[in-house]
């Protein structure tokens, strides 16, 4: 069955350091998706990304944010100068077509511990 | 935007007894209700969808309603498991983005 790889799984940073969490979409889809999930909360949409350029963001994307698909199969989101309050779990998804009923595939996620 | 509201946050029953939770929606644009299991440490996994065209779906023990008029949702899971319990998330999608609920955590006893 094909699946996301999101690396690393886990990650520790010191506050103000840059991270950059990585996924791997699944091969024939076409729309990339990053939520996060603090832990105990609910998952929060962050950013989805079309055609090489970001189709919508929440609040939550500020200016420390950005995402790029540099090579063709990795999806990156990278966080410029992390906070303590970054510290969640990261989800990659993908979708294969943008009809309005087609399956979000998600990865196992990536953890972030900012201290 | 669209707003999902979950209940209950938690749920306990006897193995072997049903579970219900239920969602709302508030854009009544959103036409696709997909419901969500997450295990500790792990994504979320799809366990279930429904579409707006559809009033209710059932896979095996699980089921989904869907109002749209009153634009609520529900997953309805009989004969509980202890492999049941986990985090279940509805969510609500147009087009491109998936907004969900808080969460229901689920435990079954045995």
């Amino acid at each position: 069955e094909p699946e996301v790889t999101q690396t690393p799984s886990h990650q520790v940073t010191q506050m103000g350091q840059e991270v950059i969490l990585r996924c791997v979409p699944i091969s024939n889809h076409l729309y990339f998706y990053w939520y996060r999930q603090i832990l105990g909360q609910k998952v929060e949409f962050l950013v989805s990304f079309y055609n090489n350029e970001i189709s919508e963001k929440s609040e939550i994307f500020d200016d420390q944010f950005s995402v790029e698909r540099p090579d063709g199969s990795n999806f990156t989101l990278k966080i410029r100068s992390t906070k303590l309050e970054d510290s969640a779990m990261y989800f990659c998804a993908t979708l294969r077509r943008l009809a309005s009923t087609g399956e979000l595939f998600f990865g196992e996620g990536s953890r972030l511990t900012v201290l | 935007g669209e707003n999902v509201e979950q209940h209950p946050s938690t749920l306990s029953v006897q193995e072997g007894d049903s579970a219900v939770i239920k969602c709302t929606y508030s854009d009544s644009a959103s036409n696709y209700f997909p419901w969500y299991k997450q295990e500790l440490g792990k994504g979320p996994q799809l366990i279930i969808d429904i579409r707006s065209n559809v009033g209710e779906k059932k896979d095996q023990r699980i089921a989904v309603t869907l109002n749209k008029t009153a634009k609520h949702f529900s997953l309805h899971i009989t004969e509980t498991q202890p492999e049941d319990s986990a985090v279940y998330f509805c969510a609500a999608r147009r087009l491109g983005k998936l907004v969900f609920g808080a969460g229901t955590i689920l435990r079954v006893k045995s």
